[in-house]
Formats: structure tokens, sequence, C-alpha cells
């Protein structure tokens, strides 16, 4: 069973401060990661994709990728309120079209 | 980012009856399409894939007959949950991908489904 491994939080961080988000995955043959934020009630929002090892940067996101320790993880810069919510990291089968998700991390940002 | 369109975004039915739900990619063309629940405070769970022009795929344990699916073209996906339960009151939501090998998956806005 190919899994995806996410702290389930709350992870608390004060306003203004870096948030990190991290992310284990088992599909040693997976080249496609993301990282979807989801408010309560509301469906999945791709944030960030990465394909490669190293770093991409995207506003105040960067997304870090490891394939040789398979791990992926997502800093938030500047956390502003309107970060909170769940942080589902994903990796795509190496063998199946299907995206697994990680069941979520909770991120709160305090004012 | 590509737009997956999800239809109705909220529903309230009888035991018994059966509700239909849509899933359609707007400006692009999905050969697959996947349908996930979601329980309140749970994650994501996958219950199949939907190959347009095939049948659909389903995860261990999602009854086939009870959750039909179909994939009659490239932008549209339909879910159908039939003889619905109290049980069956969930969050489903559909996404979809392009084709190519990295390929993000793109999420419809979701159906709240309440059995009552």
């Amino acid at each position: 069973q190919k899994e995806v491994e996410q702290n389930s939080g709350p992870l608390s961080v004060p306003e203004g401060a870096i948030a990190s988000l991290n992310c284990t995955y088992s599909d040693r043959g997976s080249q496609s990661f993301f990282w979807y934020r989801q408010y309560s009630g509301k469906s999945p929002e791709l944030i960030m994709s990465i394909y490669s090892n190293g770093d991409k940067e995207d506003g105040r996101f960067t997304a870090q990728l490891n394939k040789a320790s398979q791990y992926v993880s997502l800093l938030i810069r500047d956390s502003q309120p309107s970060d909170s919510a769940t942080y589902l990291c994903a990796v795509k089968d190496s063998s199946a079209s299907k995206i697994i998700f990680g069941s979520g991390t909770r991120l709160s940002i305090r004012p | 980012g590509a737009v997956v369109s999800q239809h109705p975004s909220r529903v309230i039915c009888k035991s018994g009856t059966s509700v239909k739900i849509e899933c359609r990619s707007l400006d692009f063309q999905a050969t697959t399409m996947f349908w996930y629940r979601q329980f309140p405070k749970q994650s994501l769970m996958l219950m199949a894939t939907s190959n347009e022009g095939s049948k659909a795929t389903y995860e261990q344990g999602v009854e086939k007959d009870k959750f039909l699916i179909n994939h009659a073209s490239l932008t549209l996906s339909t879910l159908t949950v039939t003889s619905a339960h109290p049980e069956d009151s969930s969050f489903y939501i559909c996404s979809a991908h392009q084709a190519g090998t990295n390929t993000e998956a793109f999420f419809g806005q979701g159906t709240r489904l309440t059995v009552v």
C-alpha cells in the first residue's frame, strides 16, 4: 500500500513567521508532488507542484523535494491568518494514474 | 489553473432515493477523473477512477453497484449514489487531470450530500 504521511497538527504559528509543513512518501518511483490547501467545507486548491529535487518558490510559498529521502516540504513565509487551513501533501502514483493524498496538516496562524 | 465544475454544490435527499452528481472539465479534456469522499475532519478518500469510454476502477471497499460512475465524454463524469442512506451523507469531490506526465489534479467545488 503506497502511503503519504503528514503530521496531522494542529501546527500553530505566529503571524509573520515561517510555517514549515513536512511530508514523507513510500512510492520511490514517484515523479510528481503537490501541495493543496483546503479550507473547512471547501474542496482542495492546488498551491504548488514540484517535480525535481531542490527548491521551487512561488510568492510566499517554497516547496522542497528530496527524492533520495522521499521527503517533501512546504514553507510559508510571512504567515497570514488567511493561511490557516489544512494542507494536503499529494504524490502521483508511479504505476497508476491516481494521486495519493496525505491526511493533511492543520495549520493555524495566530495574530 | 484548469477549471473543473461540479454540480450540485449541495443536495438533500430522502433515504432510498438516488442522487446524481456531475463533474465537468471546462477548459481541457480529461481522460481520467477521480471521485473522492470526505467525512468531517477526515482526509480525502479515493472512491474510484473514472476513465473515459471504459468502466470505472473502484477502490477496495467501495460498492460499484451503489456508486455508479459514468464517464461518457472527455469533459463529463457523473457519480450516482443509488438507494442513498443517511450514512452516505458526506462531501463528495471530483478531480480531473490533464493529459501528460506531470499532471496536477484540479478539483471541483464539491457536493455536500445529506440523506434524511
